[in-house]
């Protein structure tokens, strides 16, 4: 049940585009659609932002948009805004095993 | 709207336990399985524990296994989380969280768990 592999830290300017990887194995984000992303603000709890790797819930911006090649799943924000400032997880299913990302930090400069 | 409210955690010493609760609103609690999930201070997210709708199973990660137990009462909306022989790195917020298929959903505030001598 290892983590999935997420850069730390990411950062971009309003109005950029910035890219998230979640890299994991063939038993979990490989092997299932079922890749889901969190955003989490500083003491607040985590937000339901993508699931089965590339919907969004009612609510979340288009400007947000996941994928999937083979092991690694993929978060990407267009048109950053500030209050996209954020920890970004990501989390995938794996066969009665359910793993998160360590976790991606986003900046917005 | 989905509510999800836990309570329950406080300060334990290590080998002590404590009971977590989770009183959910707002959605048929009995159709849909249920999360714990962790996160210890200034660290990411881990699953802790899952029970489907119905109670019939229990899944856990492996630091947790034969130490917590998961349950429900579909009758009062509630999901629980027994904690025994409880350990310093046991420490952090538990979420409770309402599943959608295989991935949770709505998340509650979380309750901090503190395991301190």
């Amino acid at each position: 049940q290892s983590a999935l592999t997420q850069p730390r830290s990411v950062s971009g300017s309003p109005g950029q585009s910035v890219t998230i990887s979640c890299t994991g194995t063939s038993s979990d984000v490989g092997g299932y659609n079922y890749v889901s992303w969190y955003q989490q603000h500083p003491g607040k709890a985590p937000k339901l932002f993508i699931y089965d790797v590339s919907q969004r819930p009612s609510g979340v911006p288009d400007r947000f948009s996941g994928s999937k090649s083979g092991n690694t799943a993929s978060l990407t924000i267009s048109g950053l805004q500030t209050e996209d400032e954020a920890e970004y997880y990501c989390y995938s299913y794996a066969g009665y095993n359910w793993v998160f990302g360590g976790g991606t930090k986003l900046t917005v400069l | 709207q989905v509510q999800l409210v836990e309570s329950g955690g406080g300060v334990v010493q290590p080998g002590g336990s404590l009971r977590l609760s989770c009183e959910a609103s707002g959605f048929s609690f009995s159709s849909y399985g249920m999360y714990w999930v962790r996160q210890a201070p200034g660290k990411g997210l881990e699953w802790v524990a899952f029970i489907p709708f119905d109670g019939s199973d229990q899944y856990y990660t492996d630091s947790v296994n034969g130490r917590f137990t998961i349950s429900r009462d579909n009758s009062k909306n509630t999901l629980f989380l027994q904690m025994n022989s409880l350990r310093f790195e046991d420490t952090g917020v538990y979420y409770c969280a309402k599943g959608n298929g295989w991935w949770p959903d709505h998340w509650g505030q979380g309750t901090l768990v503190t395991v301190s001598s």
